[in-house]
């Protein structure tokens, strides 16, 4: 059974700094994997998806790598804003595309 | 381009009455259907998925049910409803971006079970 982990489960730091999410999950047959964001009270937007193949997207100011065969995908927020605050959320797609996983997510805060 | 709704935005009823969630997707034909439940503190969880009108994967044993009527239409009901049933439940479509396979999530429904 997909597992999917992600620390810290919460983070808050001033504005301008450059941070590391960090996601794993424990089964490597994975289809993609996204990062969304949630507000609070809200739906999810998806922010970023690697294929399996891939090993990093990039827009703006967020990165996302994927390590497939240690089960590790990472998101770097770079120059941080007060509006970067939001939680966010890791899922991979398995099961020939059917399934996505998520993972606990991470509660971030950029404070001024 | 495809839009998912869903209704009602919040609901407030009490143990034991029943339940029927909507969701509905424009813009696309035959797509593969979700149902997540997100609870306070916890992260989401799958409960339903459906790849065509009439079938339906139940992925948690609970007193939840899942229904498709129609090619774009979800419903998500319960005869009874628990405390636990409390959260935010999201449905989502599958599609396919430029950046591949995606899920596509709509606004959410934030029920709470008194």
């Amino acid at each position: 059974k997909q597992e999917v982990t992600q620390i810290p489960a919460a983070l808050s730091v001033p504005e301008g700094e450059n941070l590391v999410l960090n996601c794993s999950f424990t089964d490597s047959a994975i289809y993609n994997l996204q990062w969304f964001r949630q507000d609070p009270g809200k739906g999810l937007t998806s922010l970023l998806l690697i294929q399996s193949s891939q090993r990093e997207q990039t827009s703006g100011r967020l990165n996302a790598s994927l390590d497939k065969s240690s089960g590790r995908s990472t998101l770097y927020i770079a120059a941080s804003q007060p509006g970067d605050s939001a939680t966010y959320l890791c899922a991979v797609l398995t099961g020939g595309g059917n399934k996505l996983t998520f993972g606990t997510g991470t509660q971030l805060k950029v404070e001024l | 381009s495809q839009t998912i709704h869903q209704w009602p935005a919040t609901l407030v009823q009490p143990v034991g009455s029943p339940l029927s969630l909507e969701c509905t997707v424009e813009g696309t034909s035959n797509p593969n259907l979700y149902w997540y439940r997100q609870a306070a503190g916890r992260g989401l969880q799958l409960l339903f998925y459906s790849v065509g009108i009439g079938q339906i994967s139940s992925e948690v044993p609970q007193n939840l049910s899942a229904s498709r009527p129609q090619d774009r239409q979800f419903i998500l009901s319960s005869k009874k409803l628990l405390l636990s049933d409390s959260g935010f439940y999201l449905c989502a479509w599958i599609g396919t971006s430029g950046r591949g396979e995606t899920q596509y999530f709509g606004p959410g429904t934030r029920l709470l079970v008194l």
